[in-house]
C-alpha cells in the first residue's frame, strides 16, 4: 500500500521554463511533507520541505504547494536549469514524526 | 563534517552468500535510517534506529535481513543469505531530530547479487 505517490515516473522540460512535479498521499494523518532531490551516484539531499498549516512554501527558485483537501502537492521550480535534472522524491511524515514515507521518485529531465 | 558513510559502494556477489553494508552516521545524530532504493518500490523505509536501539523494523522484507547499532558511530545492515531480488540499492542516512525533518543520506551501497 503506497501511502504517498509520484504518478509520474518521469517529466521533460526545456530550460528555462517551469517544472512541475506533483505527488499524492492517502494517510489523513501526514502533516509534515519533504522534497529530496537525488544525482546519480549519491545520496538524496534535502530540498524543502512545507508544515500543514501552510499551503505554500518558497525558496529561491523552488515552491511547493500543498492541497491538503485534496491531499495533494508539488514542487515548483522556475525557472529550470540543465543542474535541475535528477529524481525527486516525496515524502511525509505524521505527528509523531520518528520516520519518513516516501514516493517512488520522478526523474526530471531538463533540456539545453 | 565527512556526512554519512557507506561501504562498500559497491557489492557483487552470488546467491547464497552473506553480505554485511556498513554505515558510520553524522557524529552527534541520535536517529540513523537504512532505505533500500528499488525501480519498483521507490525507496523503503527497512529500520530505523534511536539512540542505537532499533525502533521499528517492519520494513525488514524477511528474516534473511538483520541489523545491528553497537554503538553511536557505527551500523550494519547484514543479508544472509543473499539472493537475486535483493539487488538494490541500500542507503543509510542519519538525523537530530527523528525522521520527520531532513535526513542526511550516504552515497549508498549499490548490491548486485547473481
Amino acid at each position: 500500500d503506497q501511502q504517498v505517490k509520484q504518478n509520474s515516473p518521469s517529466l521533460s522540460v526545456q530550460e528555462g521554463r517551469i517544472s512541475i512535479l506533483n505527488c499524492d498521499y492517502t494517510n489523513s494523518m501526514f502533516d509534515y511533507f519533504l522534497w529530496y532531490k537525488k544525482y546519480p551516484a549519491e545520496g538524496p539531499t534535502f530540498l524543502i520541505s512545507i508544515s500543514s498549516i501552510k499551503d505554500k512554501n518558497e525558496d529561491g527558485r523552488f515552491t511547493v504547494f500543498l492541497n491538503k483537501s485534496a491531499k495533494h502537492l508539488s514542487l515548483h521550480i522556475v525557472p529550470s536549469q540543465p543542474g535541475d535534472s535528477a529524481v525527486y522524491f516525496c515524502a511525509a511524515s505524521d505527528d509523531r514524526g520518528f520516520k519518513t514515507i516516501f514516493g517512488a521518485g520522478t526523474r526530471l529531465f531538463v533540456k539545453a | 563534517d565527512a556526512g554519512v558513510i557507506q561501504s562498500p559502494r559497491h557489492e557483487v556477489t552470488e546467491m547464497g552468500q552473506e553480505v554485511t553494508l556498513r554505515c558510520k552516521p553524522i557524529s552527534g545524530h541520535d536517529y540513523l535510517f537504512w532505505y533500500r532504493q528499488t525501480m519498483m518500490r521507490g525507496l523503503e523505509l527497512l529500520i530505523y534506529f534511536n539512540n542505537n536501539v532499533p525502533i521499528d523494523d517492519s520494513g525488514m522484507p524477511e528474516d534473511r535481513f538483520s541489523a545491528k547499532m553497537p554503538n553511536a558511530s557505527f551500523s550494519t545492515l547484514k543479508i544472509q543469505p543473499s539472493e537475486p531480488r535483493d539487488s538494490a540499492v541500500y542507503f543509510c542516512a542519519s538525523s537530530r531530530d527523528g525522521g520527520r525533518y531532513e535526513q542526511y543520506f550516504g552515497p549508498g551501497t549499490r548490491l548486485t547479487v547473481t
